[in-house]
């Protein structure tokens, strides 16, 4: 079955250590999507990617960053510059850039750092 | 503040009735969203409205669109204790914005057996 898996569930980390989330896609999506979500909370973009090789800034990039070397692989690390790491994170892709496009989601990382 | 702002915040029905759910936003768009999110899980994709459109039906979810007033509302039907979950709508900024989407916070739904 095609879909977004994002691994781990749950992770767990101690102040100032980067951390990365991994989010793997084989529904061969070019776009690629990272929000927050915090409790009781929408979700707040972190980064995006339209094509390989390519990603811009969401409205919360800072202490985040991103890379997209393969179309599947869209990983996400939480530097220790994150001043608020604790969250669940989303992962999703889109099938093309055109907007349009609905968004699939991952079920997500929930991060802890203590 | 957010584009999308959903209300109520939260809503208790009994199964069997119908709920309503609403959106409102701030800027033009090019197509309005609905999602939802069971707890703990990713966000599922349930319908989306162009700007160009009034009203559109999927299986029990009807949605409507007033782009004059800037609102939305997603209205689901005979409602099931399944239908527990989050319920967001998602903005595009309108323009060439490429998939871009902004979410609400997003209303609660619990559906009593």
């Amino acid at each position: 079955d095609g879909g977004i898996t994002q691994s781990p569930k749950y992770l767990f980390r101690k102040e100032g250590q980067n951390v990365t989330l991994s989010c793997e896609q084989n529904l061969n999506h070019d776009a690629m999507y990272w929000y927050r979500q915090d409790p009781g909370q929408g979700l707040r973009l972190i980064y995006y990617s339209q094509i390989v090789n390519d990603f811009q800034k969401g409205d919360i990039a800072e202490g985040y960053s991103v890379s997209r070397e393969k179309k599947e692989s869209f990983p996400l690390t939480v530097t220790s510059a994150q001043k608020n790491p604790t969250a669940f994170y989303l992962c999703a892709s889109s099938i093309s850039r055109d907007i349009r496009s609905p968004l699939h989601f991952g079920n997500g990382t929930r991060l802890t750092v203590t | 503040s957010q584009q999308g702002e959903e209300d109520p915040q939260a809503l208790s029905i009994q199964e069997g009735e119908n709920a309503t759910m609403n959106c409102s936003y701030k800027t033009s768009i090019n197509n309005l969203q609905w999602y939802r999110q069971n707890s703990g899980r990713g966000l599922v994709h349930l319908i989306l409205i162009r700007s160009n459109e009034r009203e559109k039906h999927s299986g029990r979810l009807r949605v409507t669109l007033d782009t004059s007033k800037k609102s939305s509302s997603l209205l689901i039907t005979a409602s099931r204790a399944a239908d527990t979950a989050s319920y967001f709508c998602a903005t595009d900024a309108g323009g060439t914005s490429y998939g871009k989407l902004t979410f609400g916070q997003g209303t609660i739904l619990t559906v009593h057996p």
